[in-house]
Formats: C-alpha cells, sequence, structure tokens
C-alpha cells in the first residue's frame, strides 16, 4: 500500500499570500497518478488536479501541481477568500487507492 | 448537469445491515467505473469500493481490506444506480459515504450520506 503523508497539517495564511502544500508517498507514484481535492465543511470533495499538473475542468489557474516520483506539490498563488478549506492528494497508481490525511489552510 | 445522489443512510445497530443507493444523471452511466468513498466524522477520507462499467460477473470489484467480505458493491445500469450493501455493521463503519464517478481520479461526487453504527 502507497501511503501518502501530507505536510504541513495546517498552515495559516492571509488572503493574497501564496500556499504550498506538500504529499510524500512511501513508494514512487507510476505515471504520476497523482490527484488533489479541496473540502470545504459540509460538502463533498472537489477534483482541483489530477495526474499530478493537470487542472480539473473549471478550475482556476491559481492552482497548480507539480512534481513526480514521492514528491508532489499543490500550490495555490494568491489565496482567496473561498481558498481556505482542506486539501486532500490521492494516489491511483495502486490498489489499495489511497488518500493523504489533509492539510488544512486557514486564515491567519 | 451531473448529478449524483445518495440515499439510505441512518441510524443502525451494531451487526446490522443497511443498503446505500446513488442515483446518477447527466453522464454515461453505462460506461463509467463508479466507487464509494467514505469519511469518518472529523476524519479523512478512505476509499471503500469500486465497479467496472459492465456489472456482469466477471467485471472488476475492489474493496478495502477494511469491509471485504461484510459490503458489496452493485449497479442496475439500466436505473443509473450504484449500491453498498452492508453488513455486519460495526461502530468504525460510522463515516459519510459518497458516491463518485472513476476509479482513478473522482471529477463527480454526491453529497454523501450519513451512516451512524451504534447501540
Amino acid at each position: 500500500e502507497i501511503v501518502l503523508t501530507q505536510s504541513p497539517g495546517t498552515l495559516s495564511l492571509s488572503p493574497g499570500e501564496r500556499a504550498t502544500l506538500s504529499c510524500r508517498a512511501s513508494q514512487s507514484v507510476s505515471s504520476n497518478y497523482l490527484a488533489w481535492y479541496q473540502q470545504k465543511p459540509g460538502q463533498a470533495p472537489r477534483l482541483l488536479i489530477y495526474g499530478a499538473s493537470n487542472r480539473a475542468t473549471g478550475i482556476p489557474d491559481r492552482f497548480s501541481g507539480s512534481g513526480s516520483g514521492t514528491d508532489f506539490t499543490l500550490t495555490i498563488s494568491r489565496l482567496e477568500p473561498e481558498d481556505f478549506a482542506v486539501y486532500y492528494c490521492q494516489q491511483y497508481a495502486t490498489s489499495p487507492r489511497t488518500f493523504g490525511q489533509g492539510t488544512k489552510v486557514e486564515i491567519k | 448537469q451531473v448529478r449524483l445522489a445518495e440515499s439510505g443512510g441512518g441510524l443502525v445497530k451494531p451487526g446490522g445491515s443497511l443498503k446505500l443507493s446513488c442515483a446518477v444523471s447527466g453522464l454515461n452511466f453505462g460506461d463509467s467505473y463508479m466507487s464509494w468513498i467514505r469519511q469518518a466524522p472529523g476524519k479523512g477520507l478512505e476509499w471503500v469500493s469500486y465497479i467496472s462499467p459492465s456489472g456482469r460477473s466477471g467485471s472488476t470489484l475492489y474493496y478495502a481490506d477494511s469491509v471485504k467480505g461484510r459490503f458489496t458493491i452493485s449497479r442496475d445500469n439500466a436505473k443509473k444506480s450504484l449500491y453498498l450493501q452492508m453488513n455486519s455493521l460495526r461502530v468504525e463503519d460510522t463515516a459519510v459515504y459518497y458516491c463518485a464517478r472513476g476509479h482513478y481520479d473522482l471529477g463527480y461526487w454526491g453529497q454523501g450520506t450519513l451512516v451512524t453504527v451504534s447501540s
């Protein structure tokens, strides 16, 4: 099983600042089969990034994904008020599909 | 407009059973892998199960170890519906259960249905 470890657990930032979220895999994620999701309280997760760096339909270009192998990053270039939420990475290279434990981006 | 709507959640005693349903509209259900993902209160996401498009015997099924032998995923392509039969429920199965389209990245999710297992 591929274990995904996200850091930091909580990120305290102000609107307009840049957010950098990390996702580290316990073994290489082949074909960069890694996705990122945003989840707000009481809502289902929303797909942001797939294939490590491809934005999903309708996702603003302030969201970008990068990385390969075991190290992946989600960057939010300038935080908008609606971006404060929990973010999860997920690998789909192997079964079981696994999620990271999440990073909460909160208003400083 | 794509819509996934789960139903069937509720309160059940340990050892009991429950069947969840997910009604899908606005996408080609018959050609889609479908998944169930759950989220315990205040916790992260866990992939529970997925099923390949055909739904017939011999189709691809996946179950997390935590539910294998207790949960059964199925689908009715004519009704555009996905199901999760949950037997021998445990307290640790308490969670919001989401249905989602796909078995790689998950682009469409339902709003979730809460299952509470408690005596």
